[in-house]
């Protein structure tokens, strides 16, 4: 099955400055990359989401960047606010986006966005 | 509906007794998901609905754990002989079709005492 590593854990930045969280995987088959956001005491959010036949997808302030040879993407967001404090999870899946099998998550990386 | 919706926000248990947890996924939604999540841990995969039909249960830790969604639309997670490891927070996806996004819910956050 697909092995899946997030780096950092956490992450501190100040307000304003940029944020790039790593995720790395092992299934070659893997075909599609989203990025969830999960916020205290609620159920994941998909905030991005990239296929393999690109290289970078942008969406205002985020942005996902892609080396399917190295096995691993990365979310990048810009000009950080405290809403963007949260847990954030890739989920790297073959078969589309999401597939016919469940998701297979990362560990997440705590965000924490200081004023 | 808007979303995905969840019931109980939160169920605390005793050991040894059943619980059960409700899904009602977006109207229209074929396939729906279940999965586990852990004091800071993602959320790990249980099982898979498309319409009525469980397609996959290969996550299901033990066979205490038993899904089903009848009419293809609102689904029940139960646990049967709850154990303290069961204590986390279950969450429901669904989406439109198998190669679409899916949309959680916030989860039930389940405490076995």
């Amino acid at each position: 099955g697909e092995n899946v590593e997030q780096h950092p854990s956490t992450l501190s930045v100040q307000e304003g400055d940029s944020a790039v969280i790593k995720c790395t995987y092992s299934d070659s088959a893997s075909n599609y990359f989203p990025w969830y956001k999960q916020e205290l005491g609620k159920g994941s959010q998909l905030i991005i989401d990239i296929r393999s036949n690109v290289g970078e997808k942008k969406d205002q302030r985020i942005a996902v960047t892609l080396n399917k040879t190295a096995k691993h993407f990365s979310l990048h967001i810009t000009e950080t606010q405290p809403e963007d404090s949260a847990v954030y999870f890739c989920a790297p899946a073959r078969g589309g986006r999401g597939g016919a099998d469940g998701l297979t998550f990362g560990k997440g990386t705590h965000l924490i966005i200081q004023p | 509906g808007a979303g995905v919706s969840q019931s109980p926000r939160y169920k605390v248990a005793k050991r040894g007794q059943d619980v059960a947890l409700r899904c009602d996924p977006i109207s229209g939604h074929v396939s729906l998901f279940w999965y586990q999540q852990a004091l800071g841990q993602g959320p790990e995969f249980l099982t898979y609905f498309q319409n009525e039909a469980q397609l996959d249960k290969s996550g299901l830790p033990s066979d205490r754990f038993f899904a089903e969604r009848p009419e293809g639309s609102v689904s029940t997670l139960k646990i049967q002989r709850t154990q303290q490891e069961d204590s986390a927070v279950y969450l429901c996806a669904s989406s439109l079709y198998k190669n679409q996004p899916q949309h959680f819910g916030d989860g039930t956050r389940l405490s076995i005492l």
